[in-house]
């Protein structure tokens, strides 16, 4: 069964450092693109980063290029997000999803909270 | 960016009615790149249809998705309780964009 779980979210202040993991079973992480995809309460979801198969090349949403630095490990099968200089309106739930061999996202996790607030 | 606008905001409707959720891209889908995910609170969105009309693994066949160009159309034949939901949509022929979501309530 294909599951992911995330952690690492929490209360920052403006301009700290979070790092969000996302620890991925029942598939092997190196063959699937990856991303990052995030929600405020009530809003709708934005796309925040992605990573494709076997890790080789990274994209950004504009928003956060430059801040964030996303990753995988394939030891441990655990997809990352360095997030730094976090902003108030980096505050979301951010969600790890899979691509499928188009880019829509066929499992995700549940999601990890990060607030940032001073 | 391509901009999805979904309707109605909230949908209002008795299990067993059918549901029709609206989603519109400001300018077209490529090749219906375009999915629809169920959110329920605190649980992980779940893929319903891929390629605009494509039912992912396991989800029962009253969940249907049409549509192509711009306007696209996801179907709830007859409600079931557990169907009470968010709805949204997600076009991933460009930069990804989703919907703000369509809130689907017990009347």
């Amino acid at each position: 069964e294909v599951q992911l779980l995330e952690s690492g979210g929490g209360l920052v202040q403006p301009g700290e450092s979070l790092r969000l993991s996302c620890a991925a079973s029942g598939f092997t992480l190196n063959n699937f693109a990856m991303s990052w995809v995030r929600q405020i309460s009530g809003k709708r979801m934005e796309w925040v980063s992605a990573i494709t198969a076997g890790a080789s090349i990274a994209y950004y949403a504009d928003s956060v290029r430059g801040r964030f630095t996303i990753s995988s490990d394939n030891s441990k099968n655990t997809l990352y997000l360095q997030m730094n200089n976090l902003r108030a309106d980096d505050a979301a739930i951010y969600y790890c999803a899979r691509e499928a061999s188009h880019p829509y996202f066929d499992y995700w996790g549940q999601g990890v909270l990060v607030t940032v607030s001073s | 960016e391509n901009v999805l606008t979904q309707s109605p905001g909230t949908l209002s409707l008795s299990p067993g009615e059918r549901a029709t959720l609206s989603c519109r891209a400001s300018q077209d889908v490529r090749s219906n790149l375009l999915a629809w995910y169920q959110q329920k609170p605190g649980q992980a969105p779940r893929l319903l249809i891929y390629g605009a009309s494509s039912r992912a693994t396991g989800i029962p066949d009253r969940f249907s998705g049409s549509g192509s160009g711009t306007d696209f159309t996801l179907t709830i034949s007859r409600l079931e309780p557990e169907d009470f939901a968010v709805y949204s949509c997600h076009q991933y022929a460009t930069t990804h964009t989703f919907g703000q979501g369509t809130r689907l309530e017990i009347k």
